[in-house]
């Protein structure tokens, strides 16, 4: 059963716009992380945020985390054509990361 | 740079022809993961290594094995692939405490079936 589902699947946005995608998760987690992907690549590590906290940030990211709503959002700020790519959320339950659909985000010079 | 290499990039095999996917790292991590990732999908685990302890999946296919001869190279066999095994197959690494840290993947190997 899949453990995160992620709103919108896909989101075009022009250069210097905000971008924010939503992961929603269905059990008790450990910590919740996101990824990205850039196509045809592997993931790389963005940021990860624990069960306690509500509210990281890490450059132009910023990711929020409500356990009581078992949602996450991930706000991307000052979006750049670079940062084109598929964002997953990924919840750790009892020792292994199970991925979301993903975030298709195209930003558009 | 520390890193996790996959070989090849692309792989090219015939419907029921064995073949072989290769990782290695540099990152020293204890934990090496193989997930498959099928096209507009979310990566989906396969099995995993915490050092030399192999852990399946339930739902994993007995047609994929896996083999980790030493802390720095881990491997995928597919014995028999078929069309639907087609995928990107994503080799990750972490340290110490499973999925309690961030994962490090390699950029992933493309495997076709004709």
């Amino acid at each position: 059963s899949q453990q995160g589902e992620e709103d919108p699947q896909a989101l075009s946005i022009q250069e210097g716009e905000n971008a924010t995608m939503n992961c929603s998760y269905k059990t008790s987690i450990n910590n919740l992380q996101w990824y990205r992907q850039n196509s045809g690549r592997g993931l790389v590590h963005l940021i990860l945020i624990r069960s306690n906290e509500r509210e990281k940030h890490s450059g132009r990211l910023r990711v929020t985390l409500d356990t009581s709503k078992k949602s996450s959002s991930l706000l991307i700020t000052a979006s750049r054509a670079a940062d084109t790519a598929s964002y997953f959320c990924a919840t750790d339950a009892g020792g292994k990361l199970i991925f979301g659909q993903g975030t298709e985000l195209s930003v558009k010079p | 740079d520390a890193m996790v290499i996959q070989n090849p990039r692309y792989q090219v095999t015939q419907f029921g022809k064995p073949v072989t996917l290769s990782c290695s790292q540099t990152l020293n991590h204890n934990v090496m993961y193989w997930y498959q990732q099928k096209s507009s999908q979310a990566p989906k685990l396969l099995f995993h290594y915490y050092d030399k302890d192999f852990n399946n999946e339930a739902d994993t296919p007995d047609n994929f094995q896996s083999r980790r001869p030493n802390t720095s190279f881990c491997f995928l066999d597919i014995r028999s692939p078929g069309l639907g095994d087609a995928a990107m197959y994503l080799c990750a690494t972490s340290s110490v405490g499973l999925a309690s840290y961030e994962q490090y993947f390699g950029p992933g190997t493309r495997l076709t079936v004709t």
